[in-house]
């Protein structure tokens, strides 16, 4: 779907070299959610925004940041790649409370 | 601590049998559940829900069963279909919470043998 929209798709990235991925939306919804997946822990929230400006810590958000300056756009950056944070992160955005729609993910290796 | 288990990691039937996924959670304070199907290389898309007023949520193949007592839920598919052989995952949430977090369980990979 067009709706939501990750880039880049897949990553490969030192050790130690800050990473941003993007997360982009069409359906002007008010929340958006970074998750990331992992073997035998499922989807893990790592920063959640309920609007413009404001964002809020998940539960595994150590080692990241976020920022949204506009509706559309909500940034995950990993201010120094470390070898635990090689995952797939899933980007997801809402309007009610239970209705998300996820992106397609991005790959992300730290060698 | 995780507030929603999946434990088992992975279930395998055959076509047309049914699949029962099941999904425990520890916090009483959740009042909506959910259950997304992820396929390989894909994000997670929604599949059914069910508010904690229900005790059973049908949609089609697919029916949601709650256990509030047990704080269980499960996820029954009949008849199977290979199609269906994905990740299951559970997701609860407190519809009062304004912020719309989705906790999600470890998840339970299907797969539906022809």
């Amino acid at each position: 779907d067009a709706g939501i929209t990750q880039s880049p798709r897949h990553k490969v990235t030192e050790t130690g070299t800050p990473v941003t991925l993007r997360c982009h939306q069409t359906e002007n919804h008010r929340y958006m959610y970074w998750y990331r997946q992992d073997p035998g822990h499922g989807l893990r929230l790592i920063h959640y925004s309920y609007g413009v400006k404001d964002t809020d810590k998940g539960e595994v958000s150590d080692g990241y940041s976020v920022s949204r300056s506009k509706t559309e756009d909500f940034l995950l950056t990993l201010e120094s790649a470390t070898s635990s944070q090689t995952s797939v992160y899933f980007c997801a955005i809402s309007e009610f409370s239970a209705g998300y729609t996820f992106g397609s993910g991005t790959r992300l290796t730290v060698v | 601590d995780q507030q929603v288990k999946q434990n088992s990691p992975s279930l395998s039937v055959q076509e047309g049998r049914i699949s029962i996924l099941n999904c425990d959670y520890t916090n009483s304070m959740f009042d909506y559940f959910l259950w997304y199907k992820k396929y390989p290389a894909e994000g997670p898309t929604f599949l059914i829900s069910i508010s904690s007023i229900k005790d059973k949520n049908e949609d089609g193949r697919f029916t949601v069963f709650l256990n509030k007592s047990a704080k269980h839920l499960s996820l029954h598919i009949v008849p199977s279909q290979p199609g269906d052989s994905a990740v299951y995952f559970c997701a609860a949430t407190t519809g009062s919470s304004n912020t719309g977090k989705l906790i999600f369980g470890q998840g339970t990979t299907l797969q539906v043998k022809p």
